[in-house]
């Protein structure tokens, strides 16, 4: 257990549905992400939260929608999605602040959405 | 193309052998770290080590960076098939506010 969990665990969804991935940490960090992880490709980050605020969207279509309420939770409000979104999602925290630089993420075990 | 690429891409090797595995990057770093994931589930961090270091050990882990090829490796020694997984190697540049994966080695030890 790394402190990071993640629900649902698995996830199958029309293209025409609406869903939301969670991810709470347990470890007191400020800092929050989602990647993408499709097969053969790099990890892929999508968004970053720093104390709550979006510091990050790279560049990720707008049918993902990421929502940060305090710094221990964070949604990705999912909707109209496509096949090729199917994917494992991956959420991981840090501590910022202390460090001028990115040091260790934690990350969740991941949902597996399938997009039908 | 990305800033960390693993080589090589997938690894098979007996129990009891080492695995060693290796990462290049492109661009000035602050720090390197390896991640393992097993299959279909989330990174676990391994390893971190600063530009200013060149060897770091922990347990069976050993990891050299080489700044001036721009390199870093991985080895694990006397592996066990619970080293069974994936390992990615992820870049901290200089500008330091975000970690960048590589493709990752999919290494299998078999029993």
């Amino acid at each position: 257990e790394t402190g990071v969990t993640q629900t649902p665990r698995h996830l199958v969804m029309g293209m025409t549905n609406k869903k939301s991935l969670k991810c709470e940490q347990h470890l007191g960090h400020n800092a929050m992400y989602w990647y993408k992880q499709s097969a053969k490709k790099p990890l892929e980050l999508m968004f970053v939260y720093n104390f709550k605020e979006q510091t990050e969207n790279n560049s990720v279509p707008s049918r993902f929608s990421p929502e940060c309420p305090n710094s221990s939770h964070l949604f990705l409000h999912l909707h109209t999605l496509q096949p090729e979104d199917s994917a494992l999602y991956l959420c991981a925290s840090s501590q910022e602040g202390l460090a001028e630089y990115q040091e260790t993420q934690y990350f969740g075990p991941g949902t597996r959405l399938l997009v039908l | 193309s990305q800033q960390g690429e693993e080589d090589p891409q997938a690894l098979s090797i007996q129990e009891g052998e080492n695995a060693t595995m290796n990462c290049s990057y492109k661009t000035s770093i602050n720090n390197l770290q390896w991640y393992r994931q097993n299959s279909g589930r989330g990174l676990v961090h391994l390893i971190l080590i600063r530009s200013n270091e060149r060897e770091k050990h922990s347990g069976r882990l050993r990891v050299t960076l080489d700044t001036s090829k721009k390199s870093s490796s991985l080895l694990i020694t006397a592996s066990r098939a619970a080293d069974t997984a994936s390992y990615f190697c992820a870049t901290v540049t200089a500008a330091g506010n975000k970690l960048t994966f590589g493709g990752g080695t999919r290494v299998l030890v078999k029993p």
